[in-house]
């Protein structure tokens, strides 16, 4: 079985531009959620949708944006990228809207110069 | 602040040693524990879950124990093997059907030698 799938993998921008990550869940998971890990540090929570309504947002500025599709796969966009948005950006999903045993995919590792 | 930690940034064994990887959640209304292993380039692999009524719960090689009244989570590995080398996070969530979000500690690094 597939687990959770993103892409891309590795992404290079450059300050001031826009960048759309996605994600595929497990077959039959209708949540999704992103985190953004800073290197060294523990994922943090962007992003959760279910049934393709936001559910919660983390403490992000208006710049980081998601969407979910019918499909339930789910995409989040970056708009005017800083140095500081660096990062692996992670996308769980699980069956539900409640946290219960979200699986993660392998990250896109976003290096904005 | 909502926000989980960990006692040890690193901690290293010997093979077949048993290792234990502590945690502390400052949020007493969070009901859900999840912990993972993250291996250098990868996501966090889920390992093992626990939920607010129960203080134990084991898996393949593992064992999580909570105490609730200390507000402390850990991880037992038992016989340590190299692959088990990575950075393990807790992570601590408060159930709500509307939608929550895990909040996940520092890490810490396990480090296995032969």
């Amino acid at each position: 079985d597939a687990g959770v799938t993103q892409s891309p993998t590795h992404l290079i921008k450059t300050r001031g531009q826009h960048v759309t990550l996605r994600c595929s869940p497990i077959s039959g998971h209708k949540s999704v959620s992103w985190y953004q890990q800073v290197l060294g540090q523990g994922p943090q929570f962007i992003f959760q949708y279910y049934e393709k309504e936001e559910r919660g947002r983390g403490n992000f500025p208006d710049r980081f944006s998601a969407r979910q599709f019918p499909n339930y796969s789910s995409e989040l966009n970056v708009n005017a990228l800083l140095l500081g948005d660096s990062a692996l950006y992670l996308c769980a999903s699980s069956s539900s809207p409640g946290v219960l045993r979200p699986f993660f995919g392998q990250g896109t590792r976003l290096t904005v110069v | 602040g909502e926000s989980v930690g960990l006692h040890l940034p690193t901690l290293s064994v010997q093979e077949g040693d048993n290792s234990i990887i502590n945690c502390a959640y400052s949020n007493s209304a969070s009901d859900y524990f999840i912990w993972y292993k993250q291996e250098s380039g990868k996501g966090p692999q889920f390992i093992i879950d626990i939920r607010s009524n129960m203080d134990k719960r084991q898996g393949q090689r593992v064992t999580v124990l909570l105490n609730k009244t200390v507000k402390h989570l850990s991880l037992q590995i038992a016989a340590t093997q190299p692959g088990d080398s990575a950075v393990y996070f807790c992570a601590e969530a408060t159930g709500n059907q509307a939608g929550t979000a895990l909040i996940f500690g520092k890490g810490t690094t396990l480090s296995v030698s032969s």
